[in-house]
C-alpha cells in the first residue's frame, strides 16, 4: 500500500516566490492535515480538512499561506509571496477517522532565500 | 499553552537496557494518546496507542502505561536498540471529532 505521497520533497526558492507543496493522502481516509516542522517551535498543525472540508485553520500563520483539497484524493499547501521564515519542513498526514492515528508523508523541505 | 508536554529534550540509554519516555498532558478532554517516533529527514511513524479506558497497552518492546489521575502517560522499549534512536513524539486527542495535539519531543539515543 502506498502512504501518503508529498511532492516535492525539497524545494528551494527565492523570496517573493509563489510556492505550491502537494499531497496525496491515503486512499480511503477521510481526514488531512498540513503541519509544519521548525527547530523553534516544533511539530505545528496549520490546517486540517475531514471530507475536503476545512475544519480548523487556526494555525496558518498568515494570509500568504493557503490550503485546498479539491477532492479526497489531493491537497495543496500555497505559500504567496514566500519569506525566509517560512524555511522549515512541511508534513502532510491523513488519517482514516479525525482524532485517531495519523499516517505521516516523508515531508517536503523548503528553503526560501 | 502547551496542553502536551515533553519534559525531557533528550534521553540516552545503554543497548539492552530499558529507556522510558515521558509525557504530561493538562486537557482532561483528552481520552486518546499516541506515540510517534520519528528519524531524520523522514516522518513521523504511528508507533502505539492507548485509550483512556486502559492503563496500559503492550505491543512487543513498546508498552505505553497511561495514569488519568495524574495525567501522565509513558512508553517504556524493553530491550532498546541502536535502531531505536530517533525523535519520540507524544499526542493526545479528545475523541468526538479532534485533532491530534503533539508534544515538542524528546530525542532518543541509544548506545551500543
Amino acid at each position: 500500500d502506498a502512504g501518503v505521497i508529498q511532492s516535492p520533497r525539497h524545494e528551494v526558492t527565492e523570496m517573493g516566490q509563489e510556492v505550491t507543496l502537494r499531497c496525496k493522502p491515503i486512499s480511503g481516509h477521510n481526514s488531512l492535515f498540513w503541519y509544519r516542522q521548525t527547530m523553534m517551535r516544533g511539530l505545528e498543525l496549520l490546517i486540517y480538512f475531514n471530507n475536503n472540508v476545512p475544519i480548523d485553520d487556526s494555525g496558518m500563520p498568515e494570509d500568504r499561506f493557503s490550503a485546498k483539497m479539491p477532492n479526497a484524493s489531493f491537497s495543496t499547501l500555497k505559500i504567496q509571496p514566500s519569506e525566509p521564515r517560512d524555511s522549515a519542513v512541511y508534513f502532510c498526514a491523513s488519517s482514516f477517522v479525525l482524532g485517531y492515528e495519523q499516517y505521516f508523508g516523508p515531508g517536503t523541505r523548503l528553503t526560501v532565500t | 499553552d502547551q496542553q502536551v508536554k515533553q519534559n525531557s529534550p533528550s534521553l540516552s540509554v545503554q543497548e539492552g537496557r530499558i529507556s522510558i519516555l515521558n509525557c504530561d498532558y493538562t486537557n482532561s478532554m483528552f481520552d486518546y494518546f499516541l506515540w510517534y517516533k520519528k528519524y531524520p529527514a523522514e516522518g513521523p511513524t504511528f508507533l502505539i496507542s492507548i485509550s483512556s479506558i486502559k492503563d496500559k497497552n503492550e505491543d512487543g518492546r513498546f508498552t505505553v502505561f497511561l495514569n488519568k489521575s495524574a495525567k501522565h502517560l509513558s512508553l517504556h522499549i524493553v530491550p532498546s536498540q541502536p535502531g531505536d534512536s530517533a525523535v519520540y513524539f507524544c499526542a493526545a486527542s479528545a475523541i468526538k471529532g479532534n485533532k491530534l495535539v503533539f508534544g515538542a519531543g524528546t530525542i532518543l539515543r541509544v548506545k551500543s
